[in-house]
């Protein structure tokens, strides 16, 4: 069964609008994290923020935020204020507990496209 | 500090060769993760070393994948007479020692792309 899952294979959105990304995940592990990486066009993986599952508020970096409703196991990132540089591919991932080594899981990404 | 280290950046090679990918991770970072991402693809777990424990070998797609970690630090990813679907770019990944939900984020290297002829 797939544990993550990104629906959206590719959205838009007008430079300065705030778009959200959506990520739903399925575990019965009660300890578990979830990430969400950038990837642009270069090819690197770059770290946005974290949702662990006892955190009682929903995680905020900067103009990211991370929409972590754990009834419904989903974790939808908002990017607020889009801009040209946000374009790329959005991954959402998780690490369960237990003994699962904290190797990620990851969904399929959403491919966001801003325009100006 | 440095990130993530691997090389080759680009690796072309004919099938039935072997191949050697390595990574240096951060240092101080005792967990090492290999990943492969095919084209339009997410991220694939391969293979995770902690410390001096086992690694969880458990991604590896077939015995013609090995990975060894020597010191603690530098991890070399192996495959053996490669295959046309071994095609994809492999990404190693670094963190400090997880525990619980802990947030200790995974830190990706650049990659190497592998294109098997």
């Amino acid at each position: 069964a797939q544990k993550i899952t990104q629906t959206q294979p590719g959205m838009f959105v007008q430079e300065k609008e705030a778009v959200t990304l959506d990520c739903t995940y399925d575990t019965s592990d009660p300890s578990y994290g979830l990430f969400w990486y950038k990837q642009p066009s270069s090819g690197e993986m770059i770290f946005l923020i974290y949702q662990g599952s006892y955190d009682q508020q929903n995680a905020t970096e900067g103009r990211y935020s991370l929409n972590f409703q754990k009834a419904r196991k989903s974790a939808n990132l908002v990017i607020s204020a889009s801009q040209l540089g946000d374009s790329a591919m959005y991954f959402c991932a998780m690490r369960e507990g237990g003994n699962q080594g904290g190797k990620l899981i990851f969904g399929q990404g959403t491919e966001l496209s801003v325009k100006p | 500090g440095a990130g993530v280290s691997q090389s080759p950046s680009n690796k072309v090679t004919e099938k039935g060769k072997d191949v050697e990918l390595r990574c240096d991770p951060i240092s101080g970072h005792t967990a090492l993760y290999w990943y492969r991402q095919s084209l339009g693809q997410g991220l694939e777990f391969l293979i995770y070393f902690q410390g001096n424990s086992a690694p969880d070998k458990s991604g590896l797609p077939s015995d013609r994948f090995s990975a060894e970690r020597t010191g603690g630090s530098v991890s070399t990813l192996t495959i053996q007479r490669t295959q046309q679907e071994d095609s994809a770019v492999y990404l190693c990944a670094s963190s400090l020692k997880w525990r619980g939900a802990s947030n200790q984020p995974q830190h990706f290297g650049d990659g190497t792309r592998l294109s098997i002829l």
